[in-house]
């Protein structure tokens, strides 16, 4: 089984809301992703947990907190987000730790819309 | 950082077609990924390849390390097929997949 699930699927938000996107995989993966899709571009880096620890920070706008409670699950804690904010939010898991490579799988993703 | 150029940006094709896909990268990769993105955002892993040649029906794919580039071939091509095709590479060791900008396929029936 290579599932990645992500909740919700489509979130609309005021820029004064405070909301979560989760993100599960059941694979025994060490390492998990953040990427954030603009329309018509290609994914972007923006967090990477290796064995539940933050291991990059692409230089993410602090309105943007990600968390890891255990080695199945990501959150990203979301805060006073701004209309260019919206976006395809998409998570993804490999089996490697940090050094190694191995391949990543991806989610269904999170399409979020900042009003 | 790494470059990773994809070519053609869009191609239309007549359902039955063949066609090539082309990726160049930069530098020595660790990591190579061919994903296609399909209407609904879903990037569905199509190969992991950072050298060689691996076949998975109608798909194939060739990575020439030494020379930086790699290409995804689709033969017998149908509507479902679709979609964004991006190529993604690790440069070093790693866990950062950077992509490529994508190849917009339109198959017609």
């Amino acid at each position: 089984d290579t599932e990645v699930t992500q909740t919700p699927k489509h979130l609309v938000m005021g820029m004064t809301n405070k909301k979560s996107l989760k993100c599960e995989q059941h694979m025994g993966h060490r390492a998990m992703y953040w990427y954030k899709q603009k329309a018509k571009k290609p994914p972007e880096l923006m967090f990477v947990y290796s064995y539940e620890k933050l291991s990059i920070n692409e230089s993410v706008p602090s309105r943007f907190s990600p968390e890891c409670p255990n080695s199945s699950l990501l959150n990203l804690h979301l805060h006073a987000l701004q209309p260019e904010d919206s976006a395809l939010y998409l998570c993804a898991s490999s089996p490697a730790p940090s050094g190694r490579v191995y391949e990543q799988y991806f989610g269904p993703g999170t399409r979020l819309t900042v009003t | 950082g790494i470059q990773v150029e994809q070519s053609p940006p869009d191609l239309i094709l007549q359902e039955g077609a063949n066609s090539t896909l082309r990726c160049n990268f930069s530098d020595s990769v660790n990591n190579l990924q061919w994903f296609h993105q399909n209407p609904w955002g879903q990037l569905i892993n199509l190969f992991y390849i950072p050298s060689g040649t691996k076949q998975n029906g109608r798909l194939s794919a060739t990575t020439v390390a030494t020379e930086r580039y790699s290409l995804l071939y689709i033969s017998s091509s149908q509507t479902t097929d679709s979609g964004v095709y991006f190529c993604a590479v690790v440069m070093g060791y790693g866990n950062k997949l950077v992509f490529g900008a994508g190849t917009i396929l339109r198959v017609k029936s």
